[in-house]
């Protein structure tokens, strides 16, 4: 069946420093969504991304979806204490989410 | 204020004893769907349903029973509780009936079968 895989599985770092999880499906996807979830909280979505090589931005944070749609990406720049938690990405056409990042960002 | 409701938040049971875990959304949304979360396997599908009285697998069924009567509810039952059925539990709803919209979590439910 449908897989999707996110690398790294945990990453600290120091505040200020980049980060970047990767998002990587056994079939290439319909559309992508990104969801992060704060310690001890819930999913919270972030983004869709729906067009092959399409990149949006919030603020921070930039999300790209690949060429064959088969893998995603979300970069945050100079992280902050507030970007901790864990990111998910989620295949829509089975609602299939990866196994998540857990960012842990040190003053 | 729209929300997913989710009750109780935290629950402590013994193996076989039967539990109810509710879910309630006020977004008037087609699609609901629960899951569970375990470390290092990210979210996994339970059960969902695209509208009332249409229920269908997720990847994990297995030990699980839903109901979607009205469309505002959709609980998730365990007949008979085992040790591997502890995890954290999440509602999710979403627009559309084929839950390819936004997911709107509820706070999740933390069990523990003893």
């Amino acid at each position: 069946g449908q897989q999707v895989m996110q690398i790294p599985q945990y990453q600290h770092v120091q505040e200020g420093e980049d980060f970047t999880t990767y998002c990587n499906s056994s079939t290439t996807l319909s559309n992508i969504q990104w969801y992060k979830q704060r310690p001890g909280g819930h999913p919270v979505f972030l983004i869709q991304l729906v067009k092959s090589g399409e990149v949006k931005k919030q603020k921070r944070l930039t999300f790209q979806f690949g060429e064959a749609k088969k893998n995603s990406s979300l970069h945050i720049t100079a992280t902050q204490t507030t970007d901790v938690g864990t990111y998910f990405c989620a295949g829509t056409d089975k609602l299939i989410f990866g196994t998540g990042t857990r960012l842990q960002v040190f003053p | 204020e729209a929300q997913v409701t989710q009750n109780p938040r935290y629950l402590i049971t013994v193996t076989g004893k039967k539990l109810t875990v509710t879910c309630s959304q006020n977004m008037n949304h087609e699609y609901m769907s629960w899951y569970r979360q375990d470390p290092g396997l990210g979210l996994r599908q339970i059960y969902y349903s695209m509208n009332v009285e249409v229920t269908d697998k997720g990847d994990v069924p297995e030990g699980y029973k839903v109901s979607r009567k009205e469309k505002r509810n959709f609980p998730l039952i365990l007949e008979s509780p085992s040790p591997n059925q502890t995890s954290l539990y999440f509602c999710a709803s979403s627009f559309g009936d084929r839950g390819t919209d936004t997911q709107y979590f509820g706070p999740g439910t933390r069990l523990t079968v003893l």
